[in-house]
C-alpha cells in the first residue's frame, strides 16, 4: 500500500512565523505535490515537482516556496505566516502519467491556522 | 477560472437510493477524469476514473459516465450506503500529471 506521510495533522503558528510541513511517501513515487483545501473552493494545487530538486509552480504559490532534496521527501515552506494561510493542507504523490491512471495518493493533511 | 466545477455544494440522499454527483469541465483537452472520496480530518482517497476514449466505467456500487460532448461527467452509487457520506471531489487532467479539481460535493445518505 501507498503511504504518505505529513509531519503534523494539526499546526498554530503566528502571523510573521516561518513554517514547515513535511511530507514523505514510501512508494518510490517520482511525482509530489502540495495543496491546499478550503470549502468551496475545493483543492487547488500550489507547488508540485516532477524529480529531486524539480518544482513548479501550481496555482496559487505566492507566499508558498517547496523544497525537494530527496525522491521521497517534499517540504512546502511559508516564508512569513499569515492569517489567509490558515486552511488544510494536503501533500500527494504519484508515479509519472500513465494514459491508463493518473491517481493521486493523498497523505491525511495537516490543518494550519494562523494567529 | 474554474475549470472544473460541481455546482451541487450538497446532496443527500436515502439509504438504498441512488446518489448521482455531477460535474461540469470547461477544458476540452482533458483526457481523464477521476473521482474523489474525502472523509473529514482525513485526506481524499481515489474512488473510480475514466478515460476520455470511454464513456462509463464502473466498480462495485459505483459507476462514472462521461459525455464529451456535453463536457459532463457524473458518479452513479447504487445502492447509497451510510458509510458513503463524505465530500467528493471530482478531478480531470491532460498531458501531464497535473490533476484539476472541482470545489466538492457533500453528500448525506439519510438512513
Amino acid at each position: 500500500d501507498v503511504k504518505v506521510t505529513q509531519s503534523s495533522r494539526y499546526l498554530v503558528k503566528r502571523t510573521g512565523e516561518k513554517v514547515f510541513l513535511e511530507c514523505v511517501q514510501d512508494m518510490d513515487h517520482e511525482n509530489m505535490f502540495w495543496y491546499r483545501q478550503d470549502p468551496g473552493l475545493g483543492l487547488r494545487l500550489i507547488y508540485f515537482s516532477y524529480d529531486v530538486k524539480m518544482k513548479e509552480k501550481g496555482d496559487i504559490p505566492e507566499g508558498y516556496s517547496v523544497s525537494r532534496e530527496k525522491k521521497e521527501r517534499f517540504s512546502l515552506i511559508l516564508e512569513s505566516a499569515s492569517t489567509n494561510q490558515t486552511s488544510m493542507y494536503l501533500c500527494a504523490s504519484s508515479l509519472p502519467r500513465d494514459p491508463t491512471n493518473d491517481e493521486q495518493f493523498f497523505g491525511p493533511g495537516t490543518r494550519l491556522t494562523v494567529l | 477560472d474554474q475549470q472544473v466545477k460541481q455546482n451541487s455544494p450538497s446532496l443527500s440522499v436515502q439509504e438504498g437510493r441512488i446518489s448521482i454527483l455531477n460535474c461540469d469541465y470547461t477544458n476540452s483537452m482533458f483526457d481523464y477524469f477521476l473521482w474523489y472520496k474525502k472523509y473529514p480530518a482525513e485526506g481524499p482517497t481515489f474512488l473510480i476514473s475514466i478515460s476520455s476514449i470511454k464513456d462509463k466505467n464502473e466498480d462495485g456500487r459505483f459507476t462514472v459516465f462521461l459525455n464529451k460532448s456535453a463536457k459532463h461527467l457524473s458518479l452513479h452509487i447504487v445502492p447509497s450506503q451510510p458509510g458513503d457520506s463524505a465530500v467528493y471531489f471530482c478531478a480531470a487532467s491532460f498531458g501531464n500529471e497535473k490533476l484539476t479539481f472541482g470545489t466538492g460535493t457533500r453528500l448525506t445518505i439519510i438512513p
